[in-house]
């Protein structure tokens, strides 16, 4: 069954690095998503991205996080400057039409010093 | 601000019983409902999901029921196998008049089944 894949599985970067969290969604889905989930807390909406541009984000996602799809296969979240409160799993989601149930990824377990 | 509340953290069940995980949700735009499930070191794996224009939706040993006057829904397994234990997550969207690009998820009910 294809799947989404997400690397790296773990990421440990210093307070103020920049991150990329590298995602390749399934190929034929044209609708691209990332949710984070903090420790001990529920998954949350970060963006969602169609037709290489963002359709839809959530307040957290300021003007640190960007994504982007560089090629016809990678979709990529990038954390600007990170702060602690960035420590999450970040969970990678497609979907080949709007309201059809998502596909995620095993997610990247981000950790921020 | 809670929309999609699973106020069990976790329940225990036996193998061969019924599970029942319940969910509550605020947001009246709400119409399509669905439920994930997730093991430790995996993505959330979509389980069954509801529209609101039905109350019941069977698929095999998970059938899950939306009262929509309530603003409450649940999710079924019977018999419960010891493989059915993980987090099981309540999702919601909004796809007509809303936002029909995100799922607004509850935090998770962990469920053991015991041999």
């Amino acid at each position: 069954e294809p799947e989404v894949t997400q690397t790296p599985s773990h990421q440990v970067t210093q307070m103020g690095q920049e991150v990329i969290l590298r995602c390749v969604p399934i190929s034929n889905h044209l609708y691209f998503y990332w949710y984070r989930q903090i420790l001990g807390q529920k998954v949350e909406f970060l963006v969602s991205f169609y037709n290489n541009e963002i359709s839809e984000k959530s307040e957290i996602f300021d003007d640190q996080f960007s994504v982007e799809r560089p090629d016809g296969s990678n979709f990529t979240l990038k954390i600007r400057s990170t702060k602690l409160e960035d420590s999450a799993m970040y969970f990678c989601a497609s979907n080949r039409r709007l309201g059809e149930k998502l596909f995620f990824g095993s997610g990247t377990q981000l950790s921020v010093l | 601000d809670q929309q999609v509340k699973q106020n069990s953290p976790s329940l225990s069940v036996q193998e061969g019983r019924i599970s029942i995980l319940n969910c509550d949700y605020t947001n009246s735009m709400f119409d399509y409902f669905l439920w994930y499930k997730k093991y430790p070191a995996e993505g959330p794996t979509f389980l069954i999901s509801i529209s609101s224009i039905k109350d019941k939706n069977e698929d095999g040993r998970f059938t899950v029921f939306l009262n929509k006057s309530a603003k409450h829904l649940s999710l079924h397994i019977v018999p419960s196998q010891p493989g059915d234990s993980a987090v099981y997550f309540c999702a919601a969207s909004a796809q007509s008049g809303g936002s029909n690009y995100k799922l607004t998820f509850g935090k998770g009910t962990l469920l053991t089944v015991n041999p």
